[in-house]
């Protein structure tokens, strides 16, 4: 079946304007992630939604930064006056709740480059 | 606090010959999943290989195994017969199935480059 996607691949946008980041979890996936990877660094943890319980904020770098699950499927990922050290990949990965071990499943990712 | 620790930044390894990454955790809990996951260059997250606490045998996919010592809170990879392709990031995770928060705890990856 089809994996996780996101989209764009790619986001080139100037500081200070507004970006969405959208994940498309694999089908049946209750849970979602998001995160974002600096070059050549591990993994931030930014959000986590759970079927209809509210969502993990825990990690989201300020109040710029906003996220949405609408009808348990697609995320959308919300940066608001974007700024520089915005910059780098932000992944999405979901999982099967059922599943015991909760091991993530991870779309290609998203680059944003903010100039 | 649950915690993984990479404490390998970098390695390199010659094509054909065989290459073990570390990874150590800390956990309260009595059942835990552990897994390895694999970033090529091209920056796809792909899971490598995954044990569960309670199992004794060590989980082998392929070249790719584990040496889970659980007393120690140790959990190796071992890359055999190290091809190419197997150059990109390995990040070692953590499930700890506390309460109903299921997010994995990672490590900060180990860069492993095969050399021709």
């Amino acid at each position: 079946g089809a994996g996780v996607s996101q989209s764009p691949s790619n986001k080139v946008t100037e500081k200070g304007k507004d970006v969405e980041l959208r994940c498309d979890p694999i089908s049946g996936h209750t849970a979602l992630y998001w995160y974002r990877q600096s070059l050549g660094q591990g993994l931030e943890f930014l959000i986590y939604f759970q079927g209809n319980s509210a969502p993990d904020k825990s990690g989201l770098p300020s109040d710029r930064f906003s996220a949405e699950r609408t009808g348990g499927s697609v995320s959308t990922l919300t940066i608001q006056r974007t700024q520089q050290e915005d910059s780098a990949v932000y992944l999405c990965a979901s999982t099967l709740v059922a599943s015991y071990s909760y091991e993530q499943y991870f779309g290609p990712g998203t680059r944003l480059t903010v100039t | 606090a649950q915690t993984v620790t990479q404490s390998q930044p970098e390695m390199s390894v010659q094509e054909a010959e065989t290459v073990t990454l570390s990874c150590t955790y800390d956990t309260s809990e009595s059942n835990y999943y552990l897994f390895w996951y694999k970033q090529p260059p091209s920056r796809q997250m792909i899971l490598v290989i995954r044990q569960e606490a309670y199992k004794q045998q060590n989980a082998t996919e392929n070249r790719f195994s584990v040496n889970f010592q659980k007393a120690a809170k140790s959990f190796s990879l071992k890359i055999s017969d190290s091809q190419l392709g197997d150059t990109a990031m390995y990040f070692c995770a953590l499930n700890a199935n506390a309460g109903n928060n299921r997010k994995l705890i990672w490590g900060l990856g180990t860069s492993l480059a095969v050399n021709p």
